[in-house]
């Protein structure tokens, strides 16, 4: 059964970079979209993008400009790196697996609350 | 984009009553549509994938229906764990969630 463990910092000040890594178990990192989601506080979830065992990725439009998702297939893991934080950017943030030609995520991380704060 | 609407925000019921949430697309998705059960403190759990299709190990309480902009979960018999908060979702978009919360 595959599961996803994510580790990160929780703490930020603004301007900072948010760096998390998930780290996949029990399955292959081929054929799939390994898939970064934030949730803010109180609020509904927001994908961030998401990058293929080949490194192929893709981005929300409205965090393209301070995001980068990373693979590394010999680790089993990814990584997000979002640039320049502020209060907005105070989320539980999640991984998530995505089948290829599928449009669901299944499973999740357990996910990292990080909180922006000077 | 692709805009998701979920009703009611909530929905509050007892144990052993029928639950039934509604998730309305803003333009056709065909049967691309999955539901998730959220629990406080807890990551999001695939439900339903694909509109009708229940993910592996999920009680048969729960079903999902429709295709095109407008979908349908049901719970036919609400266990005290079913209390919590469901989201749509297709492709890259989410809906906002709808609170299930006990009466």
């Amino acid at each position: 059964q595959v599961q996803l463990q994510q580790w990160g910092a929780g703490l930020l000040k603004p301007s900072e970079t948010l760096s998390l890594t998930c780290v996949v178990y029990g399955g292959s990192f081929s054929g799939y979209y390994w898939t970064w989601i934030r949730q803010p506080p109180e609020k509904g979830l927001e994908w961030i993008g998401e990058i293929n065992h080949s490194g192929s990725t893709n981005y929300n439009s409205s965090l393209e400009s301070r995001v980068s998702i990373s693979g590394d297939t010999s680790k089993n893991q990814f990584s997000l790196r979002l640039t320049s934080v502020t209060a907005a950017d105070t989320a539980v943030y999640y991984c998530a697996r995505r089948t290829q030609l599928r449009n669901w995520f299944d499973p999740w991380g357990q996910g990292t609350l990080v909180t922006v704060s000077s | 984009e692709i805009v998701l609407t979920q009703s009611p925000a909530t929905l509050s019921l007892s144990p052993g009553e029928r639950a039934t949430l509604s998730c309305r697309a803003s333009q056709s998705v065909s049967s691309y549509l999955a539901w998730y059960q959220q629990k406080p403190g807890q990551a999001p759990r695939l439900l339903i994938y694909d509109a009708s299709n229940r993910a592996t190990g999920i009680p048969a309480r729960f079903s999902g229906s429709g295709s095109g902009t407008d979908f349908t979960l049901t719970i036919s018999s609400l266990e005290t764990e079913d209390f919590a908060v469901y989201f749509c979702q297709q492709r890259r978009n989410f809906g906002q969630g709808t609170k299930l919360e006990i009466k």
